[in-house]
């Protein structure tokens, strides 16, 4: 199937760890994207990124960083988890230049206890 | 003020009632506006986009654009108990960035 998948699907966790999220697009799209959905449902983007350009919301702690291994590959890597961290995390991807729109993933929802 | 205003409900409305959801946005110069569905533990999905100003109608969804107003519009009609889930609105700026309303949850009782 095209999509966007994300693996896991939920993460639960102690504060002060370590933990990684995968999101792999098989849409051919140029730009991937990493959004943060609070408990509110408000989307918040945190990354995108192309194979030129990785664009950072100023907002997010540098405890969070994106590692694209390819161009259909983003993923998040989080350094010591804290509580507030908890939330949904959506992968998303669309063409560069483009004006229709993203496509995301079914979200990865973590728990930090 | 927010750049993008979304009024996020609950919205509770009777089976086959005509469903009218809003958004309000501030900068004019804004072109591409999308509304995407999100049901409950699954990734938002586009439902439709549009461009400028006017309707654009599938099936028994229609997209309005009120540029003057800078309000746009969703409307659901023949309203299904399956139609309810959060509905967000997008508008995509010169940067092909999006900025999200807070998203509207919608309850069709059956």
């Amino acid at each position: 199937d095209t999509a966007v998948s994300q693996t896991p699907k939920y993460l639960v966790t102690q504060m002060g760890n370590d933990k990684s999220i995968k999101c792999e697009q098989n849409l051919g799209h140029d730009t991937m994207y990493w959004y943060k959905q609070d408990s509110k449902k408000f989307l918040k983007i945190m990354f995108s990124y192309n194979n030129k350009e990785l664009i950072i919301n100023e907002t997010v702690p540098n405890r969070f960083s994106p590692k694209s291994p390819d161009k259909a590959h983003l993923n998040l890597h989080i350094n010591s988890l804290e509580l507030g961290d908890s939330a949904v995390y959506f992968c998303a991807s669309s063409r560069e230049r483009d004006y229709y729109g993203y496509t995301f993933g079914s979200g990865t929802r973590l728990t930090v206890v | 003020q927010k750049e993008v205003e979304q009024d996020p409900g609950p919205l509770s409305v009777p089976e086959g009632a005509i469903v009218s959801l809003n958004c309000t946005y501030s900068n004019s110069a804004f072109q591409y506006f999308m509304w995407y569905r999100q049901y409950s533990r699954k990734g938002p999905e586009l439902l439709m986009y549009t461009y400028s100003s006017g309707n654009k109608e599938d099936g028994r969804f229609t997209a309005q654009v009120d540029k003057s107003s800078k309000y746009i519009s969703l409307f659901i009609r023949d309203s299904q108990p399956s139609d309810s889930a959060t509905y967000l609105c997008a508008i995509m700026d010169s940067n092909y960035q999006l900025i999200w309303g807070a998203g509207t949850k919608l309850i069709i009782k059956p």
